[in-house]
């Protein structure tokens, strides 16, 4: 079974600069995540959704962050623009129902300058 | 709240003893508790969670993990540790009430060497 497809990555932008993320999540899966995890700290979830609907953005920076899965498979995470502090890996996870364990992809590394 | 501590930031251990990541949570009501594993430029990798049932869960690779309700630990274990075991550990929360939303709570992580 194929795992968590994420891309690109690497990302090296300049600050005030937009980036977008890619996430493909294990075939079948119905719940998808996004985690931005800071070097030195474990993940922190920013997003939920549930096929296409959003369940949990409280923790979404929503003046420069958004997301969207519009077909209820793949998502993109978009920042604009970007700060100094977003420099994180940002991970996508999928379940296959809300309350089921989550899988990881390998995440993509974002280095704001 | 729901919070976790994992208050090692690095454990070394030798090749052939036996290895323990400690972690301590803390939830409203009855925990989920998962191990996560990451090796360098990869994602987080699933080793077991407890959900509920018997406190020892087994896990990939050989790893265990003992659920302490009165202690509120969740501690990674293995009886005897390979090189390839060298990783960042994560452990995470989630209450068992929360419906809905599934928003893990990660500790900072633990740094295991295992020293040949």
């Amino acid at each position: 079974e194929a795992g968590v497809a994420q891309s690109p990555r690497y990302k090296i932008i300049e600050k005030r600069q937009s980036v977008a993320f890619w996430c493909n999540p294990i075939s079948g899966h119905a719940t998808l995540y996004w985690y931005q995890q800071i070097l030195g700290q474990g993940p922190k979830l920013l997003i939920q959704f549930q096929n296409n609907g959003v369940v949990d953005d409280s923790q979404l920076p929503k003046d420069r962050f958004s997301a969207e899965r519009l077909k209820g498979v793949d998502s993109t995470l978009k920042i604009q623009p970007a700060k100094l502090e977003d420099s994180a890996v940002y991970l996508c996870a999928s379940s296959s129902g809300s309350q089921e364990t989550q899988y990881f992809g390998p995440g993509t590394r974002l280095l704001v300058l | 709240a729901q919070s976790v501590a994992q208050p090692e930031d690095q454990v070394n251990v030798a090749e052939g003893n036996p290895l323990t990541v400690k972690c301590t949570y803390s939830v409203s009501g009855n925990p989920y508790l998962f191990w996560y594993v990451q090796y360098p430029n990869r994602g987080l990798q699933f080793l077991l969670k407890y959900i509920t049932g018997d406190n020892l869960v087994k896990g990939s690779y050989g790893f265990e993990a003992e659920f302490n309700k009165s202690q509120t630990s969740f501690h990674l274990k293995k009886p005897s540790a390979l090189v390839s075991d060298s990783a960042l550990y994560f452990c995470a929360v989630r209450a068992s009430l929360q419906t809905g939303a599934n928003n893990l709570f990660f500790g900072t992580g633990t740094r295991l060497t295992v020293i040949p």
